[in-house]
C-alpha cells in the first residue's frame, strides 16, 4: 500500500509569513494526527481527526495554527505568524481508527523560520 | 498527564545487544509502543506491549511491566542499519486513545 504523502519536504521562511502543509494519509484511514518534532525531542501530538472532524486539538496553538481535513480524506496545516520557535518537523501520520497501535508516519517537514 | 523518559543516547558495536529503557509517569494507558526513526526519515513502528512481559519480533523484543512504571526495547546482533532514534510511546485509555512519544535515544552502532 502507498504510504502517507507529505509536501513540501522542506520549507524555509522568515518570521511573521504564513507557511501551509499538505498531508494525504493512507487509503482508508479514518484517523490522521499532526505531530510537531523539534530536533533532539520526540513529536508531540499538534491535533487529531477522526474523519473529518477534529477530536483532539488541545496541543494547538490556535492563535497561530490551524489546519482541517475536507472529505475526511487530505488535510493541511497552517501556520500564520510563523514564529522561530515553530521551527521543527512536521509529520502526519495515519491509521485505521484511534485503537489501532501502530500508526504509519509520512517522511514529515522541515520548517525553518529564520 | 503522560511523561515518558529515555537516556538521550547509547553506544555499541556491531553484533552486540543493546537495552533501550524508558519510564513513565501515566494516570493510564492501554499500552507501550517503541518506533525506530533514521535521521531524516519517519517514525516506523517497531513493537507494542498491552500486558505486562516480554514481546519478540525478529530480533527485537520489547518488555513493559505496569508495576515498576518501566519498560524496554533490546536490540540483539547489532547491525549498522539500527543506528538511528528510538521512541517509546504509551497509548492514553481516554478520549481518543492520544499517543504520547517519550524524550528519544539515539542509538549509534560502530563497527
Amino acid at each position: 500500500e502507498a504510504g502517507v504523502a507529505q509536501s513540501p519536504r522542506y520549507k524555509i521562511i522568515e518570521k511573521r509569513q504564513s507557511v501551509a502543509f499538505w498531508c494525504n494519509p493512507i487509503s482508508g484511514h479514518a484517523t490522521l494526527y499532526w505531530y510537531q518534532q523539534i530536533l533532539g525531542q520526540g513529536p508531540k501530538l499538534l491535533i487529531q481527526f477522526q474523519n473529518n472532524g477534529v477530536v483532539d486539538d488541545s496541543q494547538l496553538p490556535k492563535d497561530r495554527f490551524s489546519a482541517e481535513r475536507l472529505k475526511g480524506v487530505d488535510s493541511t496545516l497552517k501556520i500564520q505568524p510563523a514564529k522561530l520557535e515553530d521551527s521543527a518537523v512536521y509529520l502526519c501520520a495515519s491509521s485505521l481508527d484511534p485503537r489501532q497501535y501502530g500508526y504509519t508516519f509520512g517522511s514529515g517537514t522541515r520548517l525553518t523560520v529564520v | 498527564g503522560q511523561s515518558l523518559e529515555q537516556p538521550s543516547e547509547v553506544t555499541a558495536v556491531e553484533g552486540a545487544i543493546v537495552q533501550i529503557n524508558c519510564t513513565y509517569q501515566t494516570s493510564g494507558f492501554y499500552g507501550l509502543s517503541w518506533y525506530q526513526q533514521h535521521d531524516g526519515g519517519a517514525p516506523t513502528f517497531l513493537s507494542y506491549n498491552a500486558l505486562d512481559g516480554l514481546e519478540e519480533t525478529g530480533r527485537f523484543s520489547s518488555f513493559l511491566s505496569r508495576s515498576d512504571s518501566y519498560g524496554y526495547l533490546l536490540l540483539q546482533e547489532l547491525q549498522m542499519k539500527d543506528s538511528a532514534s528510538y521512541f517509546c510511546a504509551v497509548k492514553g485509555n481516554t478520549g481518543f486513545q492520544k499517543l504520547v512519544f517519550g524524550t528519544g535515544t539515539r542509538l549509534l552502532v560502530s563497527p
